[in-house]
């Protein structure tokens, strides 16, 4: 078993749909969590970082950690074309490495 | 722009062959990590440079060497490549102590192993 699981997708939705991107994981000890967009040919970049659980916001992207049933989600309102890439989810414990997620494929139709 | 590079973008080597892949960090970001990406899948960990030296390694094998040079630059040596080291390399620049969301991505450079 993975230490964490996404779902690959891909996912498809129309313009100015909300989208919600998810990953559970086993190890109680994650206390870092991270959501990372990844263009093709592109390497990833950082979106939402969180500590701990609850919620944070930024712009159109929301990111949700609820350590108690080990599941994070990215939630992003009024969708874009320009938001089709592959979403990637990171997490980590007090030790450098980050683990990834193996990545969700979002395509958004205009 | 992560101020991060890498090279070169593309390469294509055959088994048993060895291969070095470079990175060029910000200026005052001494720490990097490499990460090995295959089709399809999320980064993994290879290993981690500070101040020249590696502290921390993931579930790599040996022929797996990094360097790490006092201008902010590292490499990544893979030896008697196999074909499944095919995939996409990327390295990752931070300042020391700095958490993740200061650490910034280069590009990759894509190998193919024939």
């Amino acid at each position: 078993q993975k230490e964490v699981e996404q779902d690959p997708g891909p996912l498809s939705v129309p313009e100015g749909a909300i989208v919600s991107l998810n990953c559970t994981y086993s190890n109680s000890a994650f206390q870092y969590f991270m959501w990372y967009r990844q263009y093709s040919r592109k390497g990833p970049e950082l979106l939402m970082y969180t500590y701990s659980s609850g919620n944070k916001e930024d712009g159109r992207f929301t990111a949700q950690v609820d350590k108690s049933s080990k599941y994070i989600s990215l939630f992003i309102r009024d969708s874009q074309p320009s938001d089709s890439a592959t979403y990637l989810c990171a997490m980590k414990d007090s030790s450098y490495k980050l683990i990834f997620g193996s990545g969700t494929r979002l395509l958004v139709r205009p | 722009e992560t101020g991060v590079t890498q090279s070169p973008t593309h390469l294509i080597k055959t088994r048993g062959q060895q291969v070095t892949l470079r990175c060029s960090s910000q200026s005052g970001h001494n720490t990097v990590s490499w990460y090995q990406q295959a089709l399809g899948q999320g980064p993994q960990f290879i290993f981690q440079y500070y101040r020249e030296e590696e502290n921390g390694r993931g579930n790599f094998p040996p022929r797996f060497s990094g360097l790490q040079f006092p201008n902010y630059s590292s490499e990544l040596n893979v030896n008697a490549l196999e074909l499944d080291d095919s995939a996409l390399y990327l390295c990752a620049s931070r300042p020391a102590g700095g958490s993740a969301d200061t650490q910034y991505f280069g590009p990759g450079t894509r190998l193919t192993v024939l």
